[in-house]
C-alpha cells in the first residue's frame, strides 16, 4: 500500500517569496492535517481537512498561509509571502475518518534566506 | 492547552542496552501513540494504545498505556544503531476532534 506523497522534499526560496506544497494521502483516508515542524519540536498542528472541509485551521496563520483539498483527496498548502521564521519541515499526514492513527509523508524541508 | 511531558529529552545508550522513556499528562487521554522520526524523514507510527493498562509490542518494542489514562511508556529491548533517531508520543483527549497532543522527544543516540 503506498504511503502518504509529498513534494517537493526540498525548497529554498527568499523571503517574500512565494512556495507551494502538495501532499497525496493514503487511498481511502478521510482525513488530511498539514503540520509544520520547527527543529528540535514535535510537530504543530496548522489545519485538519475531513474530506475536502476544513475540521480546524485555528493554528493556521491565515494572513499568509491557505490550504485546499478541493476534490477531498490531495491538497496544496501555500505560504505568500514567506518569512525567515517559516524555515520549518511541513509533514502532511493522514488518517481514516474517525481513527487516531496518523500516517505521515516524508515532509517538505523549507529553507526561507 | 493540554501538554504532554516527555522524559528523557536525550538518551546516550550503549548498544544492547534497554531503553525505557515515558510521556505524562494533567489530563486524561483516550489514546497513546509512538512515533519515531529519523533524520529527514517524516515520524513512523510504532505502536497504537487504545484501553487503560494495555501493553503492546512490536518486536523489541513495547508500550504501555497507564492505568491512570494520564500516561504511557515505551520500552526498547537490546538497541541496535538502527534504533537512533527521535522518538515522540502523541496522545488523544476526549472530545479533541481526532487532533494529536505532541510530546517534544526524546532523542535516543548510541554510543560508539
Amino acid at each position: 500500500e503506498a504511503g502518504v506523497a509529498q513534494s517537493p522534499r526540498y525548497k529554498i526560496i527568499e523571503k517574500r517569496q512565494s512556495v507551494a506544497f502538495w501532499c497525496n494521502p493514503i487511498s481511502g483516508h478521510a482525513t488530511l492535517y498539514w503540520y509544520q515542524q520547527i527543529l528540535g519540536q514535535g510537530p504543530k498542528l496548522l489545519i485538519q481537512f475531513q474530506n475536502n472541509g476544513v475540521v480546524d485551521d485555528s493554528q493556521l496563520p491565515k494572513d499568509r498561509f491557505s490550504a485546499e483539498r478541493l476534490k477531498g483527496v490531495d491538497s496544496t498548502l501555500k505560504i505568500q509571502p514567506a518569512k525567515l521564521e517559516d524555515s520549518a519541515v511541513y509533514l502532511c499526514a493522514s488518517s481514516f475518518l474517525g481513527a487516531a492513527a496518523q500516517y505521515f509523508g516524508p515532509g517538505t524541508r523549507l529553507l526561507v534566506l | 492547552g493540554q501538554q504532554l511531558n516527555q522524559s528523557p529529552q536525550s538518551m546516550f545508550i550503549q548498544e544492547g542496552e534497554d531503553v525505557s522513556m515515558n510521556c505524562t499528562s494533567s489530563s486524561i487521554f483516550n489514546t497513546w501513540l509512538w512515533y519515531k522520526q529519523d533524520p529527514g524523514e517524516g515520524p513512523v507510527l510504532l505502536i497504537a494504545l487504545y484501553k487503560a493498562g494495555e501493553l503492546t509490542s512490536n518486536g523489541r518494542l513495547t508500550a504501555q498505556f497507564g492505568i491512570t489514562r494520564k500516561d504511557s511508556f515505551l520500552n526498547i529491548s537490546a538497541s541496535i544503531p538502527s534504533d537512533v533517531g527521535i522518538y515522540f508520543c502523541a496522545g488523544l483527549y476526549m472530545d479533541s476532534n481526532y487532533q494529536l497532543i505532541w510530546g517534544a522527544g526524546t532523542k535516543l543516540i548510541i554510543k560508539p
